[in-house]
């Protein structure tokens, strides 16, 4: 079965810095990939998708992804973090065998300091 | 512009009562899922739909139920409230005609059985 591990339950940085928040996969084959953002009180929103098309995927807000195979990972990265990114992040990879259902990671919540 | 929408925003109920959910798209998506959240588990698979009169039961689908009788609505049914149903509860809708779509995630129900 696939899942995906995210490392780390809170994650806080100061205004500015590198924002690195950490996925895992674990898939028998090759894996949709997806990171969605919360923000406080709302819904999930896609961030960005993997599907084979490029292993470094762009996003909205500045954010990208890097798909690596040789570490089942799919971290998710943004050079200068902004306030206005504090919220929850989920990383979701699509089961397989045709099925249209995401199996999702518990979250990171991301915290800046001004 | 295209939408999904939950209703009520928030619910307060007793044990014992039946409760329903509304959620309602108007993407005109055939996928439509509902999950509930809660600290510490992430997101819940409860039930999901590929169509109208198509339901499926999640990895948390005891005590709750759906029916699916057109496109844009996919109420979920509480049968008799349970305190450990305290939750947020979130509508999802997709496409269906690739893998790789996009969940569209409604704002969210929040729950209080008391």
């Amino acid at each position: 079965a696939q899942s995906v591990t995210q490392l780390g339950s809170h994650v806080s940085v100061s205004e500015g810095a590198l924002v690195l928040l950490r996925c895992n996969y674990s898939s028998s084959v090759p894996p949709y990939l997806f990171w969605y953002v919360q923000y406080p009180n709302q819904g999930l929103q896609l961030l960005l998708k993997y599907t084979s098309a490029a292993t470094l995927v762009k996003g909205i807000n500045g954010f990208e992804a890097e798909f690596k195979k040789s570490e089942t990972s799919f971290h998710l990265t943004k050079p200068s973090a902004h306030m206005s990114d504090a919220a929850e992040y989920f990383c979701a990879v699509r089961k397989g065998g045709g099925s249209y259902i995401p199996t999702f990671g518990r979250g990171t919540s991301l915290i800046v300091h001004p | 512009d295209a939408e999904i929408t939950q209703s009520p925003r928030h619910k307060i109920t007793e044990t014992g009562r039946q409760v329903t959910l509304a959620c309602h798209q108007t993407w005109n998506h055939n996928n439509m899922f509902w999950y509930r959240q809660d600290l510490g588990h992430g997101l819940r698979l409860i039930h999901y739909s590929y169509g109208v009169h198509d339901t499926n039961k999640g990895e948390v689908s005891d005590g709750y139920s759906v029916s699916r009788s057109n496109t844009e609505d996919l109420p979920l049914t509480l049968e008799s409230a349970a305190s450990s149903q305290t939750s947020v509860y979130f509508c999802a809708s997709s496409e269906g005609a690739e893998l790789t779509d996009t969940q569209y995630f409604g704002p969210g129900t929040r729950l209080t059985v008391l």
